[in-house]
């Protein structure tokens, strides 16, 4: 069974462009969830959705940011314009139960480098 | 949602068990325990979690406290691939959310 895929593994863009990230959760799994590493920091909470629902988004940062979940498949992270301080990697997670008992499956992580 | 306090790193040997400390003194009696780990670049994998019973898996064991104000990771027989970050996680939020910490860097020794 296929994991949680995350696209592109890596990307390099300038100042003021627009990026967009997507992950692929398992198959089945209802809740997806974003999550980033900024700057040697921890890894930060971005938001939850459960089917094509955002079920909380207090993580995310600013309005640049827009997560979608069309159809309650796939999951896309947009952001628009990119500053320097997004960079970092961004992870995607997935679960098929959600509470406080879930194992969250997580992809790879998408690095965004900002210049 | 549960504070928790970890070393900052801890090394050990290959072949050797490895025992990773975590205190969670504010943890409240209805929220897991979970264990969380990262290798170098890769996004984090679950490892282990627990309420008030020791549990094992094929990846490890935990041992709760009784008064379950800390816990610890148990690697059996560590080996190369284990070295990595782990997070312990007192909680997660009514949101489902993982709270990370800064966790445990553990380098092992050839």
């Amino acid at each position: 069974e296929a994991g949680v895929t995350q696209f592109p593994s890596h990307s390099v863009i300038e100042k003021g462009q627009t990026v967009t990230l997507r992950c692929d959760p398992i198959s089945g799994h209802d809740n997806l969830y974003w999550y980033r590493r900024v700057m040697g920091k921890e890894i930060k909470f971005l938001l939850h959705f459960v089917k094509e629902s955002k079920q909380d988004e207090s993580g995310m940062p600013n309005n640049r940011f827009l997560a979608e979940r069309t159809g309650g498949t796939y999951s896309t992270l947009k952001v628009q314009p990119a500053e320097l301080e997004d960079s970092g990697v961004y992870f995607c997670a997935s679960s098929q139960t959600s509470g406080s008992y879930n194992e969250q499956f997580f992809g790879p992580g998408t690095r965004l480098t900002v210049l | 949602d549960a504070k928790t306090t970890q070393p900052n790193s801890m090394e050990s040997n290959e072949e050797e068990p490895v025992h990773l400390p975590c205190n969670h003194s504010t943890i409240s009696g209805t929220d897991y325990i979970h264990w969380y780990r990262q290798l170098p670049s890769q996004g984090p994998e679950y490892v282990i979690h627990g309420l008030t019973s020791n549990v094992n898996n094929r990846m490890a064991s935990l041992a709760i406290a009784e008064d379950r104000k800390s816990s610890t990771l148990i690697l059996h027989r560590a080996t190369l691939r284990d070295a990595a970050v782990y997070y312990c996680i007192g909680s997660y939020s009514s949101a489902s959310k993982i709270i990370f910490g800064s966790g445990t860097r553990l380098s092992i020794r050839p």
